[in-house]
């Protein structure tokens, strides 16, 4: 089982539109949860943390499953400027894991 | 704008040259990284520097050579690449606790490599 897994996609999203993917992870001593976001031939950065609790930034919502191991992100209202890849980032074995990312594209 | 910053951001190689990457942070992290990207692939882990001292290589061929001269700055030593070594080179930092990453990693925007 890989480390941190996603489903590639692409996911087409309208406009206005709400959506929504997963990302499971496999090592259950892992403690930190990250989103991050990386537009094309740009360099990845931080959409947000994910903690035990859940928590919300604006349309993003992010949520931690520890029991069935995986993290979500949701994206609600959906803009044509959140159309890029969203690489799950999982802590283990003292470094970073990436799953391949979810690759948005939202349509008008 | 980007704290961790890399040069060059774009470099063209023969495989006989000998050329190096450069990535500085002033953020006070003590864990940089290497990072290689292909196209539509995630970000590949290469080395990772805590203190100063490497502590992980991920098996990459020696034909890459890291370097942390000190805990702001890391090198990246590149000798006698082949072309599939084309790709997205990036840098990153992150703190360190009790010799644990903790927090999230800052990415330089990368240097785009391209082996003929």
């Amino acid at each position: 089982r890989k480390e941190v897994e996603q489903d590639p996609g692409p996911f087409n999203v309208p406009e206005g539109a709400t959506v929504a993917f997963n990302c499971t992870y496999s090592n259950s001593a892992s403690q930190s949860f990250f989103w991050y976001r990386q537009d094309c031939r740009k360099e990845p950065k931080l959409l947000m943390s994910v903690y035990s609790s859940g928590n919300e930034d604006g349309r993003f919502t992010a949520q931690l499953n520890r029991a069935s191991q995986y993290i979500s992100l949701l994206i609600r209202d959906s803009k044509l400027s959140d159309s890029a890849t969203y690489l799950c980032v999982v802590d283990g074995n003292n470094r970073l894991a990436f799953g391949k990312g979810n690759q948005v594209v939202v349509i008008p | 704008d980007t704290e961790v910053t890399q040069t060059p951001k774009h470099l063209v190689m023969g495989m006989t040259n000998k050329k190096s990457l450069k990535c500085e942070q002033h953020m006070g992290h003590r864990a940089m990284y290497w990072y290689k990207q292909k196209a539509k692939k995630p970000p590949e882990l290469m080395f990772v520097y805590s203190y100063e001292k490497l502590s992980i290589n991920e098996s990459v061929p020696s034909r890459f050579s890291p370097e942390c001269p000190n805990s702001s700055l890391l090198n990246l030593h590149l000798h006698a690449l082949q072309p599939e070594d084309s790709a997205l080179y990036l840098c990153a930092s992150s703190r360190l606790g009790g010799g644990v990453v903790t927090g999230e990693l800052f990415f330089g925007e990368g240097s785009r490599l391209t082996v003929l």
